[in-house]
């Protein structure tokens, strides 16, 4: 089963600034790659998939990058809107799997 | 517009059985990879099962040979059978589409919880 590593486990940052989260794959996930916003209450919201590519709707300041094992979600600039917890999943080998989260808290 | 719509979550004691249901509509369940994923409290989600348009099916091994996975086409609905339940399965249960045929998932239901305990 392939584990993926997200880091850090909570990030506290203000509006406007930067974020990059961190997700590390057991071994390689090609470029099949997720990530996921969650809000408490609600389902996941897809974000991005295949690595780098914004899901329907989504806002151009988020972004993906990396391949391999190695992959980050950065947010050019937070907006209120965008704290709450983050996933990434792959779908390159079974079972799919998913991070355990990142926290991203208003700071 | 895409939506899924869950039913049939509860409280039930261990070595139950408990049947969910999906609803789907803007879309047809049959044309899709179509999955169910759980989530228990305070943890990421897990993948728990997918339906090919084939009709293949796919189990995590958490739950493989206690749970069934199935469609009605006509009615445009998605199901989870769910035998011999223990503790651990306690989570909210979510139907979801898989994007245009692969495993990343594009639309989500509220999900509908799970409690087993005695």
């Amino acid at each position: 089963e392939i584990v993926l590593t997200q880091s850090p486990a909570t990030l506290s940052l203000s509006p406007g600034e930067r974020a990059a989260l961190s997700c590390r794959a057991s071994q390689s996930v090609s470029s099949f790659l997720a990530w996921y916003q969650q809000k408490p209450g609600q389902a996941p919201r897809l974000l991005i998939y295949d690595a780098s590519n914004r899901a329907t709707g989504i806002p151009a300041r988020f972004s993906g990058s990396g391949s391999g094992t190695d992959f980050t979600l950065t947010i050019s600039s937070l907006e209120p809107e965008d704290f709450g917890d983050y996933y990434c999943q792959q779908r390159r080998l079974w079972p799919i799997t998913f991070g355990q989260g990142t926290r991203l808290e208003i700071k | 517009e895409v939506q899924l719509v869950e039913t049939g979550g509860g409280l039930i004691q261990p070595g139950g059985s408990l049947g969910l249901s999906c609803a789907a509509s803007g879309f047809t369940v049959s044309s899709n990879y179509m999955n169910w994923v759980r989530q228990a409290p305070g943890k990421g989600p897990e993948w728990v099962s997918v339906l090919y348009t084939d009709g293949s099916t796919y189990y995590a091994d958490s739950v493989k040979g206690r749970f069934t996975i199935s469609r009605d086409n006509s009615n445009n609905m998605l199901y989870l059978q769910m035998n011999s339940l223990r503790a651990e399965d306690t989570a909210v249960y979510y139907c979801a589409r898989g994007r245009e045929l692969t495993l990343d998932f594009d639309f989500w239901g509220q999900g509908t919880l799970v409690t087993v305990s005695s």
